[in-house]
């Protein structure tokens, strides 16, 4: 299986912060990672596909990169409804993996 | 626009069998391009990919689980199904049903159900 660390764990910014959160997997798996969104109460959100692939309607502050088996999501300028826990998931193969999720809060 | 509803009991007694089906409207459950899968999120804990199946029928599961899951598939209800047996407290979580497309991200999501495992 594929496994996956995400960090941080958690993250304190406020609006206007530029943040980013790394997941490194533990095997090089090309593009195959995606990246969720999830709100309180809410299933989670399709952000990201293919490393770096947006989904419709993603805002342009978000961006995603790839560098050997270290993935980024980046927010440029943090807005009040960026405020959510993020998650990365290799999709290189089954079984998937999640990583162990960011929770981003308002400083 | 395509739409998944989950449903079925919230509360299960331990050793019983948990079972949940995943309606999906407003577009078929044949299409060739998509798999179906159930994904889990224990309270304050993170997701769990349970598993997923193709309209063929054809099933992957997760090997943490795969002696007690089993999901199946109805495509003249558009619906298909999650049973996982002699479940216990750590199988209390919330459960999703999502759409899987070819480049293996889950791009649509039920709103998920919370199913509590007690007596």
């Amino acid at each position: 299986d594929i496994q996956v660390t995400q960090s941080p764990s958690s993250l304190s910014a406020s609006v206007g912060d530029r943040v980013t959160i790394t997941c490194r997997t533990s095997q090089n798996i090309g593009r195959y990672l995606n990246w969720y969104q999830q709100k309180p109460g809410k299933a989670p959100k399709l952000l990201i596909y293919a490393a770096s692939s947006f989904q419709t309607g993603v805002p342009s502050r978000f961006s995603a990169a790839e560098s050997g088996t270290n993935f980024t999501l980046t927010i440029s300028s943090l807005q009040p409804e960026d405020f959510a826990t993020y998650y990365c998931q290799p999709s290189y193969s089954t079984p998937y993996t999640f990583g162990q999720g960011t929770k981003l809060e308002i400083k | 626009q395509l739409q998944l509803q989950e449903s079925g009991p919230g509360l299960v007694k331990p050793s019983e069998t948990l079972s949940l089906t995943c309606t999906v409207s407003g577009g078929s459950i044949s299409s060739t391009s998509y798999y179906w899968g159930w994904i889990r999120q224990s309270p304050g804990k993170g997701l769990e990919w349970i598993g997923h199946i193709y309209y063929s029928g054809s099933t992957y599961y997760n090997p943490s689980l795969k002696s007690r899951v089993t999901i199946s598939i109805d495509t003249s209800k558009n619906q298909f199904s999650l049973k996982l047996t002699s479940v216990s407290a750590a199988d209390t979580a919330v459960y999703y049903c999502a759409r899987e497309w070819d480049q293996r991200a889950f791009d649509i999501w039920g709103q998920g159900t919370m199913v509590t495992v007690s007596s």
